[in-house]
């Protein structure tokens, strides 16, 4: 069963350093998202991408955020620079169609811890 | 924004009982509704979802129904197992949008054998 990918599954980073965290979404699939979770807590939206554009942000995602689709199959997330309330799960998805009609398949998630 | 509002936040029942986990939602446009059930340390797995030009639906031993007008929606699982424990989360979405998934927060179930 094809599956959403991330890596790495944990990162450690220093505040104040850049993170890339990265997806490889279903092969098939044309949307793309990422999610964050801080520990205990619900799941937040963070962005939405499609057609190489961002597609729709949360006001979580702040200019410290961006997304990149570098090649036909990673989708990237960079945290610029990092701060202590980052620390979170961050959660990459796919879906093969928007507007409900797909589901939205879930990576396993890295865990970002910063320190 | 749309807001949506889970209870119980822990929900402890006994193997066989059934179990129901309610939640509200604020966005009149919201039209599709996904449950996930997450288990410790992994990924949200979608279950279950209703959309809104239907009241109620069945798989198996989860059940979802959907009150568009009082904007209350309830997933209930019948015959509970231990491996039903887990946290689930409610969620809604505007399918004119583009999937922005507004998630509940959370209702831990844990299931006594």
């Amino acid at each position: 069963e094809p599956e959403v990918t991330q890596t790495p599954s944990h990162q450690v980073t220093q505040m104040g350093q850049e993170v890339i965290l990265r997806c490889v979404p279903i092969s098939n699939h044309l949307y793309f998202y990422w999610y964050r979770q801080i520990l205990g807590q619900k799941v937040e939206f963070l962005v939405s991408f499609y057609n190489n554009e961002i597609s729709e942000k949360s006001e979580i995602f702040d200019d410290q955020f961006s997304v990149e689709r570098p090649d036909g199959s990673n989708f990237t997330l960079k945290i610029r620079s990092t701060k202590l309330e980052d620390s979170a799960m961050y959660f990459c998805a796919s879906s093969e169609a928007l507007r409900g009609e797909g589901e939205a398949f879930f990576g396993q998630g890295t865990r970002l811890t910063v320190v | 924004g749309e807001n949506v509002e889970q209870h119980p936040s822990t929900l402890s029942v006994q193997e066989g009982d059934s179990a129901v986990i309610k939640c509200t939602y604020s966005d009149s446009a919201s039209n599709y509704f996904p449950w996930y059930k997450q288990e410790l340390g992994k990924r949200p797995q979608l279950i279950i979802d209703i959309r809104s030009n239907v009241g109620e639906k069945k798989d198996q031993r989860i059940a979802v129904t959907l009150n568009k007008t009082a904007k209350h929606f309830s997933l209930h699982i019948t015959e509970t197992q231990p491996e039903d424990s887990a946290v689930y989360f409610c969620a809604a979405m505007n399918s004119g949008g583009y999937q922005k998934v507004t998630f509940g927060t959370g209702t831990k179930l844990q299931v006594i054998p």
